[in-house]
């Protein structure tokens, strides 16, 4: 299994800081998918990276792929309270059939 | 849409006790998996399955039995339960075999006793 590490394990900030968090690991990856679960749901896919040095937006939201392809970032502008939840990345298996998550940063912005 | 469905939302057993975690998609995706996620511990796989008829192991599979005989259902039997396999429980669906995006059902959380 390939591993993935993310920091921090838990934030928590106020309403209009902003905020980077990290996914790393030692393997070199075809692609790399950013999730966020919120409590009580599954987790919902919010970007995938594919090519080294790619950085892809969602509106506050800032996704960068590392160039070597072992790691990425999330950085959150002006947080909100709606961005409250549990951030995951996830990676492929060399096999790309078992999809495998680290274990997540959990994030709560309070107003 | 329905997407992905896991009945119960809920469960208790008692060590020993057997039981079948439902999940179906309604999306005609290939691919089905399970997970289990654990405080501290994240999501980790237990099976999958890249078709009807076709399942195998992920990275957590002990005390968990699986079959596809469809493409829409995809059952996770616990044979045996113990008090180690008190998790959330989420199955997950992506339409092709590889490097794709998975959708999520909501979740069961089971507690054994």
């Amino acid at each position: 299994t390939q591993l993935l590490e993310q920091s921090p394990q838990f934030l928590s900030i106020q309403e209009g800081e902003n905020l980077t968090v990290y996914c790393n690991s030692s393997s070199v990856f075809s692609s790399l998918q950013w999730y966020r679960q919120e409590p009580g749901e599954g987790p919902v896919l919010l970007v995938t990276v594919v090519t080294g040095g790619e950085v892809k937006k969602l509106k506050r939201l800032t996704f960068q792929f590392g160039d070597a392809r072992k790691d990425s970032s999330l950085h959150i502008t002006a947080a909100q309270p709606g961005d409250t939840g549990l951030y995951l990345c996830a990676a492929y298996s060399n096999s790309g059939y078992a999809l495998n998550f680290g274990k997540g940063t959990s994030l709560l912005v309070t107003p | 849409n329905a997407g992905v469905t896991q009945t119960p939302k809920f469960q208790v057993l008692k060590t020993g006790q057997s039981m079948t975690l439902q999940c179906a998609q309604d999306m005609n995706h290939e691919y089905m998996s399970w997970y289990r996620q654990d405080p501290g511990m994240g999501l980790r796989l237990i099976h999958y399955s890249v078709g009807a008829g076709i399942t195998d192991q992920g990275e957590v599979p002990n005390g968990y039995n699986v079959s596809r005989s469809t493409t829409e259902d995809f059952p996770l039997r616990l044979l045996s339960a113990a008090p180690s396999q008190t998790s959330v429980y989420f199955c997950a669906s992506s339409y092709s075999l590889t490097n794709e995006k998975l959708f999520f059902g909501s979740g069961t959380q089971l507690s054994v006793l």
